[in-house]
């Protein structure tokens, strides 16, 4: 049992450059989030999903665009990455009506 | 305006002891408190939750306060074992039947030394 897959772990860009964090869940959870986590700080919402076709942004949108490709899928694309964007990157999901997530293991991005 | 603030960085105690961790918040429209765990190179684990009209959610080790009219709440586990070592998020969660939304606090590093 899979849960939450996020690829790549680990990526290093070039500032400008662009790249798609994949995010796929395997426990048919309609909601699915996407998290960053800077140093000493706690998770900061970026874009959230509530189901197939829809998407909303977080606190933190700017610079970010998502795709809900299906029901399993959610990625975040950075079109231009700036040294701000290096974080660690949780994606997250969760069954309607409940208020737990079960977070992927993350992505450590570093943008020089 | 950081709605959700964890204000002890770090926490050190002894095995068998009791860790207390708290939090606080300041939106009164919060539905839910939640508390995940999470180990280095790990994403978080969801740990214990309690709905803002309850004062008290236990689960094994695992119990968590609220106080809504200080806004705060808390984390005890009893005893403390080695491995629960880990940091610990406080969440405020907006409950939606759609997609609920979480704010989280910065985190508490708690060491439990044997």
């Amino acid at each position: 049992n899979a849960g939450v897959t996020q690829t790549p772990k680990f990526q290093v860009l070039k500032t400008g450059q662009s790249m798609t964090l994949q995010c796929a869940q395997d426990m048919n959870h309609n909601s699915m989030y996407w998290y960053r986590q800077d140093p000493g700080m706690g998770l900061r919402l970026i874009y959230y999903s509530a189901s197939e076709g829809t998407t909303d942004k977080g606190e933190v949108p700017n610079g970010y665009n998502v795709s809900r490709l299906n029901k399993r899928e959610f990625s975040l694309r950075l079109e231009s990455a700036a040294p701000s964007q290096t974080s660690v990157y949780f994606c997250a999901s969760s069954r309607s009506g409940t208020v737990g997530y079960t977070f992927g293991s993350g992505t450590r991005l570093t943008v020089v | 305006d950081q709605q959700v603030k964890q204000n002890s960085p770090s926490l050190s105690v002894q095995e068998g002891r009791i860790s207390i961790l708290n939090c606080d918040y300041t939106n009164s429209m919060f539905d839910y408190f939640l508390w995940y765990k999470k180990y280095p190179a790990e994403g978080p684990t969801f740990l214990i939750s309690i709905s803002s009209i309850k004062d008290k959610n236990e689960d094994g080790r695992f119990t968590v306060f609220l106080n809504k009219s200080a806004k705060h709440l808390s984390l005890h586990i009893v005893p403390s074992q080695p491995g629960d070592s880990a940091v610990y998020f406080c969440a405020a969660h907006v409950y939606n039947t759609n997609a609920g939304k979480s704010t989280f606090g910065d985190g508490t590093t708690l060491t439990v030394k044997p």
